[in-house]
């Protein structure tokens, strides 16, 4: 496997189930992010990690939960979703160099959701 | 709240001609600016990146960044079919709790 991988690619859900969209990098990057993007809307960022440390992002409701467990997986967890959830999920990785220096973002081919 | 700005077109070049995409952004601390293209259906990809004032050039593509007026452009000379695609404008104010602020993106039509 080279690049990003992610898990399923396609997931129908109902309201009340609980599932985990995975994201493998093989990039050696030390950062990685979930991303939305729904039909007409700019891709909305979700989470960061860097460092396999969570940058908070206050925005996202709690019915998502990001997991990562090292530098090279990261989860998204779902439960209780709504069906404007429905999109396109993207993970993505890069290589953090700190002082704020972050360099390409690389894309997984996305997890299209469809909540029911 | 930071912000990218693309016109969402549809753009439609003629095959062979200039394509020329353009974007502005609202953070002027920005430091970094990529361009991604993104076929229907599938994941971004990267086209360009950009991190200094001026032109750079990749083969067809060049981007183009101008700080001072906080506008980045991507021109794609020799259009072909294949280039018909959306092109996403990506910024990067570096660190903490940012990502890349995205554009919505132009969609792009290469008439043959």
């Amino acid at each position: 496997e080279t690049g990003v991988t992610q898990t399923p690619r396609h997931l129908v859900m109902g309201m009340t189930n609980k599932k985990s969209l995975k994201c493998e990098q093989h990039l050696g990057h030390n950062a990685m992010y979930w991303y939305k993007q729904s039909a007409k809307k700019p891709l909305e960022l979700m989470f960061v990690y860097s460092l396999e440390e969570r940058v908070e992002n206050n925005s996202v409701p709690s019915r998502f939960s990001p997991e990562c467990p090292n530098s090279s997986h990261l989860f998204l967890h779902l439960h209780t979703l709504q069906p404007e959830d429905s999109a396109l999920y993207l993970c993505a990785s890069s290589q953090d160099r700190g002082e704020g220096l972050r360099e390409t973002q690389y894309f997984g081919p996305g997890t299209r959701l469809l909540v029911l | 709240q930071k912000e990218v700005e693309q016109n969402s077109g549809p753009l439609s070049v003629p095959e062979g001609a200039i394509a020329s995409l353009n974007c502005t952004y609202s953070d002027r601390g920005s430091q970094s600016f990529f361009w991604y293209r993104q076929y229907s259906g599938k994941s971004p990809e990267l086209i360009m990146s950009i991190y200094s004032n001026g032109d750079k050039e990749d083969g067809r593509f060049t981007a183009q960044l101008n700080k001072a007026s906080q506008y980045v452009s991507l021109l794609i000379r020799d259009s072909q079919p294949s280039d018909s695609a959306t092109y996403l404008c990506a910024v990067d104010s570096g660190g903490g709790a940012d990502g890349l602020t995205f554009g919505k993106g132009t969609h792009l039509i290469i008439q043959p």
